[in-house]
């Protein structure tokens, strides 16, 4: 079954230093998304993304957050001067089209540690 | 603002016995609701809703939409401890956006 891969599944980082968090969605999908998972919380939405731009962004993803995809395959979050805060499972997610049957299908997640 | 509101938030059951998760939204340019289960890590799919009144049902899960009130149950029966996970509900607008629930955690006991 195809998966949305996302590395690295772990990521231990200093706070002030940037992260670059990497997904690679299902190969036929078209629409990308990524959201977060503070330890406890609620899954958060981040960011939409089709047709090579943002098409939707929540209140949380602001100028320290940016995403691209730069080869057409690889699709990135970039976290700049990581806070304490930003802690947190992020998922990527993707689905086929507007009128998918099946759903969002989520990577297993990258764990990012802020110390 | 758009939300998302599922309760109970914890519900803790023995095996063999039946549970409804309840899922309300206000959600503006509503498109569909689905529901995931959430074990160790992603989310993984378990129904997507568009009409009001169509029964999707997958074993012994089921769940059921009303666009007029709201809201959304998803019901599962004769549970086993394999069900133990956090059920979310999750809303999707228009605008390609998808808003969580806080989700409901269920413990299934032996």
């Amino acid at each position: 079954e195809p998966e949305v891969t996302q590395t690295p599944s772990h990521q231990v980082t200093q706070m002030g230093q940037e992260v670059i968090l990497r997904c690679v969605p299902i190969s036929n999908h078209l629409y990308f998304y990524w959201y977060r998972q503070i330890l406890g919380q609620k899954v958060e939405f981040l960011v939409s993304f089709y047709n090579n731009e943002i098409s939707e962004k929540s209140e949380i993803f602001d100028d320290q957050f940016s995403v691209e995809r730069p080869d057409g395959s690889n699709f990135t979050l970039k976290i700049r001067s990581t806070k304490l805060e930003d802690s947190a499972m992020y998922f990527c997610a993707s689905r086929e089209g507007p009128t998918m049957k099946y759903g969002y299908t989520f990577g297993s997640g990258t764990r990012l540690t802020v110390v | 603002e758009d939300k998302v509101v599922q309760s109970p938030l914890s519900l803790v059951v023995h095996e063999g016995d039946t549970v409804t998760l309840n899922c309300s939204y206000e959600v503006t340019n509503f498109r569909s609701l689905l529901w995931y289960k959430q074990e160790k890590k992603a989310p993984t799919f378990l129904f997507m809703l568009t009409s009001s009144g169509i029964e999707k049902k997958s074993g012994r899960l089921s769940s059921i939409l009303d666009k007029k009130e709201l809201f959304s149950i998803l019901n599962i029966t004769a549970t086993q401890t394999g069900d133990s996970a956090i059920y979310l509900c999750a809303v999707e607008a228009y605008n390609n956006d998808m808003r969580f629930g806080a989700g409901t955690r269920l413990t299934v006991k032996p």
